[in-house]
């Protein structure tokens, strides 16, 4: 059972268009990382959230954690051909900390 | 950062042969983990280690051998694997079990 469902699976735009990607779960997570993996690459942490309703911004990404911590987004301002990437979401569950990856969301940039 | 590294990048092997992944991490982190992922589907947690003791086997075949020699070096022995078993194995470390996991840049099995 898959307990992180990211939406959507694929998303292709173009350079300079805004998109969001979407992490959603019922359980409840201690915390949510956000990772980007490139191809034959290991994934990448770009940051963790904690605290519900917490809004985080990296440059052009915004992250914000659901005020429930059950689910997050990402989004992205004016979208580069260099933020293409596997787009992975991971939850941390109370129990040992166990991280629960989602499948990904496949961004494509094209110029 | 890449203090995490992975060795080999590639490997092509038979249903027959034996070959083990290394993985080292440079971070003087104390947690190492062996994720699996596969095309579609979310990274599988295989195996954790903790101060060089396991803690968690997800029910990994036996064919999958783990091994932790000290905090930095942690290995993965293969022996007799399935064509299903190709997929990507990657390498994590943590400074705990409950702080954030670093990720090497993985191995990509083919078993043929």
């Amino acid at each position: 059972t898959q307990l992180l469902e990211q939406s959507p699976q694929f998303l292709s735009i173009q350079e300079g268009e805004n998109l969001t990607v979407y992490c959603n779960s019922s359980s409840v997570f201690s915390s949510l990382q956000w990772y980007r993996q490139e191809p034959g690459e290991g994934p990448v942490l770009l940051v963790t959230v904690v605290t519900g309703g917490e809004v985080k911004k990296l440059k052009r990404l915004t992250f914000q954690f659901g005020d429930a911590r059950k689910d997050s987004s990402l989004h992205i301002t004016a979208a580069q051909p260099g933020d293409t990437g596997l787009y992975l979401c991971a939850g941390r569950t109370d129990s040992w900390g166990k991280l629960q990856f989602g499948a990904g969301t496949q961004v494509v940039v094209t110029p | 950062e890449t203090g995490v590294t992975q060795t080999p990048r590639h490997l092509v092997m038979g249903m027959t042969n034996k070959k083990s992944l290394k993985c080292e991490q440079h971070l003087g982190h104390n947690a190492m983990y062996w994720y699996k992922q596969s095309a579609k589907k979310p990274l599988e947690l295989m195996f954790v280690y903790s101060l060089e003791e396991r803690v968690e086997n997800n029910s990994v075949p036996s064919r999958f051998s783990p091994e932790c020699p000290n905090s930095s070096h942690l290995f993965l022995h293969l022996h007799t694997l399935q064509p299903e078993d190709s997929a990507l194995y990657l390498c994590a470390s943590s400074q705990g079990k409950d702080y954030e996991q670093y990720f090497g840049p993985g191995t990509r099995l083919t078993v043929t």
